[in-house]
């Protein structure tokens, strides 16, 4: 089990740029997040999927897109990198029926903007 | 609204001492879920323990415990004779039935445990 995997882990972009950062999980989870974490901000979700094919937006999603085209999958594109979204990315999953269980967290990949 | 504030930023206590880390939540929901995660300086995001709202009941896992109190809206995080591997940035978090159990997190309390 290899668990939440992210890839790139680190990853430089010049503003206008777009990048897709690449989630996936081997748990057969239905739940997937993405968050982003900067400091003195915690973890803030983005975008959250509760299914293949279902995704739904977090409390920061302007400049984010997400699909959900598989139940392992779930890419986190940046539109157009903007210096405000330097910052560490998270990726979680959970099983999720039944309420909420432990999310499991990814790596993480940071991301800088110039 | 769904809201979790960790109202102490950062706190620095001796090794040894005992820590409290505090944790107020806001929800409209009668069916929630509560949340500690830890994150140590090597930055990997660690649970460490699922609360639901009918369950009010401490909780005790070796030198942590959890005291839920739904009068005060408050999930507070207890650390005995801290060590200085305690130290990280703990993180409060809070799920809603009603919003599809999405996980909100509150901004982190940094623990530092001083040798």
């Amino acid at each position: 089990n290899a668990g939440v995997t992210q890839t790139p882990k680190f990853q430089v972009l010049k503003t206008g740029q777009s990048m897709t950062l690449q989630c996936a999980q081997d748990m057969n989870h239905e739940y997937m997040s993405w968050y982003r974490q900067d400091p003195g901000m915690g973890l803030r979700l983005i975008h959250y999927s509760v299914g293949a094919g279902i995704t739904d937006q977090g409390e920061v999603p302007n400049g984010y897109n997400v699909s959900r085209s598989t139940t392992e999958d779930f890419p986190l594109r940046l539109l157009s990198a903007a210096p405000s979204q330097t910052s560490v990315y998270f990726c979680a999953s959970s099983y999720g029926a039944g309420g909420p269980d432990e999310q499991y967290f990814g790596p993480g990949t940071r991301l800088t903007v110039t | 609204a769904q809201k979790v504030t960790q109202a102490q930023t950062e706190i620095s206590v001796v090794e040894k001492e005992d820590v409290t880390l505090d944790c107020v939540y806001e929800t409209r929901d009668t069916t929630y879920y509560l949340f500690w995660y830890k994150q140590p300086p090597s930055g990997e995001l660690v649970f460490l323990i699922r609360r639901n709202s009918f369950d009010e009941q401490n909780e005790i896992s070796g030198r942590y415990s959890w005291n839920f109190q739904k009068s005060t809206s408050s999930f507070n995080f207890t650390i005995t004779a801290s060590q200085v591997v305690d130290s990280a940035v703990y993180f409060c978090a809070l799920s809603e039935a009603s919003r599809d159990d999405k996980i909100i997190f509150g901004k982190g309390t940094r623990l530092h445990i001083l040798p």
